[in-house]
């Protein structure tokens, strides 16, 4: 198993462009969840998954945000017409949730989103 | 709602001395408590956790008590290293849900 995997690491893109991340959670964790980091902060949720249903989203998320997990694998987080106030590190995560037991949130290395 | 206050950093401290990162913590229910930790250019790593009051997590050489009646969860370690050196995040979550986090302290061990 080599963990929660995030591509790209780093994206730079042009402000009114449109971008997608890309989530590789564990493969048998049902649970995805989507952060944003700004410089100084920590993580701030945006919205998770469980399974291929999207359970919760944050007021942070904009109709510029979606997010997706088709067949509750992979996840996409796709940001359109970029801001630079979009410019953050973004964090996936996964874990296990059953009903009885459940495990902490494993943390991916992020994508480093630069808006110029 | 839930919130999380950590003391700001940096927090700077020579090898072998003592550290302690103070974490307190507004919710509702009975949350857990966690500290994560950022090694640079890493991702968010669980460092240790407490799922209910009086609680101690502890990894690594590092400890923390879940207070609830002081609604803290301070981070220590008797003896820190050059290798501890990175960002230490304390978080809340009920239940398996999201987590709620302080904004981090960075910690730079010298030799």
């Amino acid at each position: 198993d080599t963990g929660v995997s995030q591509n790209p690491r780093h994206k730079i893109t042009k402000r009114g462009q449109n971008v997608t991340f890309r989530c590789d959670p564990i493969s048998e964790h049902n649970r995805l969840y989507w952060y944003r980091q700004t410089l100084g902060q920590g993580p701030e949720f945006l919205t998770y998954f469980q399974n291929e249903a999207q359970l919760e989203k944050s007021r942070l998320l904009s109709d510029r945000f979606s997010a997706e997990r088709p067949k509750g694998s992979f996840s996409t987080l796709e940001i359109q017409r970029t801001e630079q106030g979009d410019s953050a590190m973004y964090l996936c995560a996964s874990s296990l949730v059953l009903r009885t037991r459940g495990s902490e949130a494993f943390f991916g290395q992020g994508t480093r989103l630069t808006v110029v | 709602g839930n919130s999380v206050t950590q003391m700001e950093g940096p927090v700077t401290l020579s090898e072998e001395a003592f550290l302690t990162i103070n974490c307190t913590y507004t919710a509702t229910g009975y949350p857990s408590l966690f500290w994560y930790v950022q090694y640079p250019g890493e991702g968010l790593q669980l460092l240790l956790k407490a799922t209910k009051a009086d609680d101690k997590g502890s990894n690594k050489g590092f400890e923390a008590t879940y207070r609830k009646e002081t609604t803290s969860f301070h981070l220590e370690k008797g003896s820190v290293q050059v290798s501890d050196s990175a960002v230490y995040f304390c978080a809340l979550g009920s239940g398996y849900s999201t987590l709620t986090f302080g904004k981090g302290t960075m910690l730079l061990v010298s030799p």
